[in-house]
């Protein structure tokens, strides 16, 4: 099976920079992908990571190691719509090859002035 | 670019009915996904389907079923709902599903089982 394991709430103040984790315990792993989703509204993409480092999009950074089962999602200069679910997600070979995404539980985040 | 669209948006049902929600995909994608979101549970996989076929199917009890038709367009069924059935059902189309990490989702549909 899979399992992902992410914090089920964080805040952080307007302007500043936050870090969500996600560890994972998966068999064949391929990608890490991450997902916003604010209240009533649907899971929208936002960043992918398959090999290990960093990748930047804007305000979000999204960063990936393989060895060590984890990933995060960074939020540079907190905005007050930056308010919502962050879930994590791997990808991972389900056999006869195909690929299936499992989602963690998600992060709410609450940005406060 | 039209977005993929859910309906119906609401629905409330009673114990023991059954019920069946669609999903129109983006034009041109072939991979279609089906999750069930709670309050703290995240969202939980409970199948996909690629060119009219099942692919994946997550672990649900089999009152849960799902099939495409050849324009992509998808239907969920659920028989013999429970109360527990409560949740967002939110649909996701990418272009040919695989090692597509990248999924776009519909609005969802706001199922209530009384």
């Amino acid at each position: 099976g899979q399992s992902l394991e992410q914090p089920s709430e964080v805040t952080a103040v307007e302007g500043a920079i936050v870090q969500i984790n996600c560890t994972y315990q998966t068999s064949g792993f391929y990608g890490l992908s991450w997902y916003q989703q604010h209240d009533g509204g649907a899971p929208t993409f936002l960043s992918y990571n398959a090999l290990d480092g960093l990748e930047e999009t804007g305000r979000f950074s999204s960063f990936l190691s393989r060895s060590d089962s984890y990933g995060y999602l960074l939020l540079q200069e907190l905005q007050m719509k930056d308010s919502a679910s962050y879930f994590c997600a791997v990808l991972a070979y389900s056999g006869a090859g195909s690929y299936q995404l499992t989602f963690g539980k998600g992060t709410k985040l609450s940005v406060i002035p | 670019k039209a977005g993929v669209t859910q309906t119906p948006r609401y629905l409330i049902k009673t114990r023991g009915q059954q019920v069946t929600l669609s999903c129109s995909p983006i034009s041109g994608h072939r991979s279609v996904s089906w999750y069930q979101q709670t309050p703290g549970q995240g969202l939980q996989f409970l199948f996909e389907y690629f060119s009219e076929t099942q692919r994946n199917k997550g672990n649900f009890p089999g009152r849960f079923s799902g099939r495409q038709f050849s324009n992509s367009r998808s239907e969920m069924n659920v028989s013999t709902l429970e109360l527990g059935d409560s949740a967002l059902y939110l649909c996701a189309s990418s272009l040919e599903g695989g090692t597509t990490y990248e999924q776009y989702f519909g609005p969802g549909t706001r199922l209530t089982v009384t």
